[in-house]
């Protein structure tokens, strides 16, 4: 069965950290996907990646394969980071089960 | 620039009624898929499409109808027959063939009263 765990599930920092946010997943995927969403609800598509490592402004998501794991970084953190990090994985041939979501971790950066 | 829009942002309903979220993309992505969101859960498929005119169910199905006349448009019914309907839907799309890129939509925030 796929499955995809994130950790920590609530984080809570002072503006200025460096914010790390893990996830490992059970199966081996085809790509990992990083996704915010804001209270209220709306979901924002951050990265896409299936190696390596991704650099966007102050987000940076890497990827290690042969571990099943994932990790988000969010450096010189802002309270206008405050959201909740979704983490997903797709499967190859997509389908049914293309997507297996983790729970989330909510982030709260306090000023 | 190509996406996905979803609307409305924030739905209210009466209990009883039936509700049609909307869900269109300009991406000309085949598969196209819904899902539903509840707190502390993670985000599970209600229904997909990979193809028009032909849809699959999901994890969560029962009390949901799709349709898919068009590529671009994947509307979902929230029928009376869903028990607890109040919740996060969220669509997405995906591109066939290669390196399997989602585009998802912001969702919409159903609140049954």
């Amino acid at each position: 069965k796929n499955e995809v765990e994130q950790s920590p599930q609530n984080l809570t920092a002072q503006e200025g950290e460096f914010i790390t946010i893990n996830c490992s997943y059970s199966v081996g995927i085809s790509a990992l996907h990083w996704l915010q969403q804001h209270p209220g609800g709306g979901i924002v598509s951050l990265f896409m990646l299936s190696s390596g490592k991704k650099k966007h402004g102050r987000l940076i998501a890497t990827i290690n394969i042969q571990e099943k794991h994932s990790s988000l970084h969010i450096t010189a953190s802002h309270p206008r980071d405050s959201a909740v990090y979704i983490c997903a994985g797709s499967y190859s041939g997509g389908g049914a089960d293309g997507l297996t979501f983790g729970k989330g971790t909510h982030l709260i950066i306090q000023p | 620039d190509g996406g996905i829009t979803q609307s409305p942002k924030y739905l209210f309903r009466k209990e009883g009624q039936n509700v049609t979220l909307s869900c269109e993309q300009n991406l000309n992505h085949d598969a196209m898929y819904w899902y539903r969101q509840d707190p502390g859960q993670g985000l599970r498929l209600i229904y997909y499409s990979q193809i028009v005119n032909d849809f699959q169910k999901g994890d969560i199905a029962e009390g949901y109808s799709v349709s898919r006349e068009k590529k671009e448009s994947f509307p979902l019914t929230v029928t009376s027959a869903q028990k607890n309907p109040t919740a996060f839907y969220l669509c997405a799309s995906r591109e066939t063939g290669g390196l399997p890129g989602y585009t998802f939509g912001s969702g919409t925030r159903l609140t049954v009263v």
